[in-house]
């Protein structure tokens, strides 16, 4: 089992283009969650997806964020129009399920915007 | 509001030192707390989580409600213990598993 696996590991894009971050969870997890860390600060929570639905989106940003968990294939955390704010590590756990159940995490995607 | 304090951006000690990483929480209820290390170029791992009252790599952490702390305690520093260390905190809202985490702290354990 090779982890979750997030991709790209960095990831540098010009003001206003879009920037899609994946995440590969664990084989047999069907529960990921998306952390941020700005500089300085601890991670914080995103969007918490299952299977093709979005259970909990509280900590997104109102607009140019979107993620997306489809039945197949890798969660995408899609970020339109990016702004230099946007630079920071985006984290993806995933777990077996909600509670009592350990959440495993990437490496993180380290994006930068210039 | 839930919150979770790490009052210490770094902590730096001798090899075999002891070493308490200090963390607070604000919750309403009978809370879930973790800690989480990052070695250097590694992902986030689990080190324990208070309701296994587990010891892993040395450390303990124990839960006091009256005080609302978490610390992460080790009784001597090793230098492969250099890393920075989380503090979590299970979102109690919606039981969704989604953790809130404390602002890290770096431990550097000196030779």
């Amino acid at each position: 089992n090779a982890g979750v696996m997030q991709n790209p590991r960095h990831l540098v894009r010009r003001r206003g283009q879009e920037a899609r971050l994946r995440c590969s969870p664990m084989k047999g997890h069907s529960h990921v969650y998306w952390y941020r860390q700005l500089p300085e600060e601890g991670l914080k929570f995103m969007v918490y997806l299952q299977k093709e639905n979005i259970i909990d989106e509280s900590g997104m940003p109102k607009e140019r964020f979107s993620a997306e968990f489809p039945k197949e294939g890798p969660s995408i955390l899609r970020i339109q129009q990016v702004v230099r704010g946007d630079s920071a590590a985006y984290f993806c756990a995933s777990s077996r399920g909600q509670l009592n159940t350990e959440a495993f995490f990437g490496q993180g995607t380290r994006l930068t915007v210039v | 509001a839930q919150r979770v304090t790490q009052p210490e951006k770094l902590l730096s000690v001798f090899k075999g030192a002891p070493v308490e990483l200090k963390c607070n929480y604000s919750y309403s209820g009978s809370p879930e707390l973790f800690w989480y290390v990052q070695y250097s170029r590694q992902r986030l791992q689990l080190l324990l989580r208070h309701i296994s009252r587990e010891s892993i790599k040395g450390f303990t952490a124990d839960l006091n409600k009256g005080e609302t702390s978490f610390h992460l305690k080790k009784p001597f520093a090793q230098e492969e213990d250099s890393a920075m260390y989380y503090c979590a905190l299970l979102d109690g809202s919606g039981n969704t598993g989604k953790l809130i985490f404390g602002q890290g702290t770096t431990l550097q354990v000196k030779p």
